[in-house]
C-alpha cells in the first residue's frame, strides 16, 4: 500500500522568503508524484507532477520540486513567497502502474504568508 | 467550458435520510472520482470509475454508493446517513491518458445531523 507523509501541518514564512514544504511517501511500485493547492472554498487544482524522467519538475506559480528516489522525498520549494501563495497543499502519490490514476493524499500543509 | 460541476453546495441531513450528490463533467474524459476531505486527515477515495457502466470501491466506500450511466455523469448516493458522513466532497475526473492530473470541482459540504 502506498502513503504520503506531509511534514509540518502549518508552515509560516514572510513575504519574499524561501518555501519548503516536505513530503515523504512510501511505495511498493515507481511512483507518480503530484503537489496539489487548494484555495479557501474551492477545489484542488494541479501544481506540479513527476512521472519520469528528469527528478527537477517545474510547476505553475513559480513551484518546483524534487524526486529523491533514495531518500523517498518529494519536497515543494518556492524562492520567494508572495501573499498570493497563501493555501492549503497536498502531496499526493499513484503507482505508475494501472492505478487508473487514484491517488493517495497526504494530511496537507498549510501555508501562511506574512507581509 | 464549465469543467466538473457538483451540485449542491452545501446541504445538512437529519440521521437517517438519504440523499444523492451530483457531478458532471464537459471535457469528456473517461476517469472519474469521488473523494471526501476531512480536516486534518486529507483527501480520501470513496469510489471511482474509468468509463460508464464501470464503478469501482476505493479507501473509504462504506455507506455510499455510485453510476456512472453516461460519461458525463457520476453521482454519489448516501444512504442512511450517519454523522460520521458529515465531511466536504469533491468529485473530479481526469483523461485515461493522464492518470492523476485530476480536475477537482468545487465540493459539496455536507453535514447530517
Amino acid at each position: 500500500a502506498q502513503s504520503v507523509t506531509q511534514l509540518g501541518s502549518h508552515v509560516s514564512v514572510s513575504e519574499g522568503a524561501l518555501v519548503l514544504l516536505r513530503c515523504n511517501y512510501s511505495s511498493s511500485v515507481p511512483p507518480y508524484l503530484f503537489w496539489y493547492v487548494q484555495y479557501p472554498n474551492q477545489g484542488l487544482q494541479l501544481l506540479l507532477k513527476y512521472t519520469t524522467g528528469a527528478t527537477l519538475v517545474k510547476g505553475i506559480n513559480g513551484f518546483e520540486a524534487e524526486f529523491k528516489k533514495s531518500e523517498t522525498s518529494f519536497h515543494l520549494t518556492k524562492p520567494s513567497a508572495h501573499m498570493s501563495d497563501a493555501a492549503e497543499y497536498f502531496c499526493a502519490v499513484s503507482d505508475s502502474g494501472t492505478s487508473y490514476g487514484k491517488l493517495t493524499f497526504g494530511q496537507g500543509t498549510i501555508l501562511t504568508v506574512h507581509p | 467550458n464549465a469543467g466538473v460541476t457538483q451540485t449542491p453546495k452545501f446541504r445538512i441531513l437529519k440521521i437517517g435520510q438519504s440523499m444523492t450528490l451530483q457531478c458532471t463533467q464537459d471535457m469528456n474524459h473517461n476517469y472519474m472520482y469521488w473523494y471526501r476531505q476531512d480536516p486534518g486527515m486529507g483527501l480520501k477515495l470513496i469510489y471511482y470509475s474509468v468509463g460508464a457502466g464501470i464503478t469501482d470501491k476505493g479507501e473509504v466506500p462504506n455507506g455510499y454508493n455510485v453510476s456512472r450511466s453516461t460519461t458525463e455523469d457520476f453521482p454519489l448516493r448516501l444512504e442512511l446517513a450517519a454523522p460520521s458522513q458529515t465531511s466536504v466532497y469533491f468529485c473530479a475526473s481526469s483523461y485515461s491518458n493522464s492518470p492523476g492530473e485530476l480536475f477537482f470541482g468545487e465540493g459539496s459540504r455536507l453535514t447530517v445531523l
